[in-house]
């Protein structure tokens, strides 16, 4: 999974806790993404960041944080989380081509569970 | 159509036939790119296609887009039983990226 990985790999969590995801590269690519992968609706962008402490919003950012304090890691944080939120969460790098919107390499995923 | 529908949802052929799968999308784009997803795992990067070209090649892949009609096709040729996935296209326009539902595709023995 081309240097990418994610921590955990499962959650189960409680509504209204917060919750903390991260991923992690070894190919000190700059852009980094967030997405959430859900039955019906396909994949959809979260946040992403194109630098150190350089982060954007996506489709669906509502009730998502994100921080990149060094180049090699990105986390995701749900304030409070709710159960529209389980779902798989993919996070993805690339080397910033096509104004970041390139060829992405994924990681394996975090499945998060909300009860 | 969304940005980014993909056609047929699902598919099944045998082994050693050609696959065909369709995406469409509505406003312009910059660029369009196929992924594969194999089951309990990431998305793996197949091709990407600028705005400006037509076809383009890589082993038994093969994918066309048509800006005028809004659409872009993927063949797989001489299919293998690893080939069976969900295919993705994502389209790039202005500064996002959208990705389609996906097409099931299995290979049949």
């Amino acid at each position: 999974d081309a240097g990418i990985t994610q921590s955990p790999r499962h959650k189960v969590t409680e509504t209204g806790t917060p919750v903390t995801l991260r991923c992690h590269q070894t190919e000190n690519h700059r852009y980094m993404y967030w997405y959430r992968q859900d039955p019906g609706h396909g994949l959809r962008l979260i946040h992403y960041s194109y630098g150190v402490k350089d982060t954007d919003k996506g489709e669906v950012s509502d009730g998502y944080s994100v921080s990149r304090s060094k180049t090699e890691d990105f986390l995701l944080t749900l304030e409070s989380a709710t159960s529209s939120q389980t779902s798989v969460y993919f996070c993805a790098i690339s080397m910033g081509l096509a104004g970041g919107f390139g060829e992405q390499y994924f990681g394996p995923g975090t499945r998060l569970t909300v009860t | 159509s969304q940005q980014g529908e993909e056609d047929p949802q699902a598919l099944s052929i045998q082994e050693g036939e050609n696959a065909t799968m369709n995406c469409s999308y509505k406003t312009s784009i910059n660029n369009l790119q196929w992924y594969r997803q194999n089951s309990g795992r990431g998305l793996v990067h197949l091709i990407l296609i600028r705005s400006n070209e037509r076809e383009k090649h890589s082993g038994r892949l093969r994918v066309t887009l048509d800006t005028s009609k809004k659409s872009s096709s993927l063949l797989i040729t001489a299919s293998r039983a690893a080939d069976t996935a969900s295919y993705f296209c994502a389209t790039h326009p202005d500064d996002k990226i959208i990705f389609g539902k996906g097409t099931r595709l299995h290979i049949l023995p």
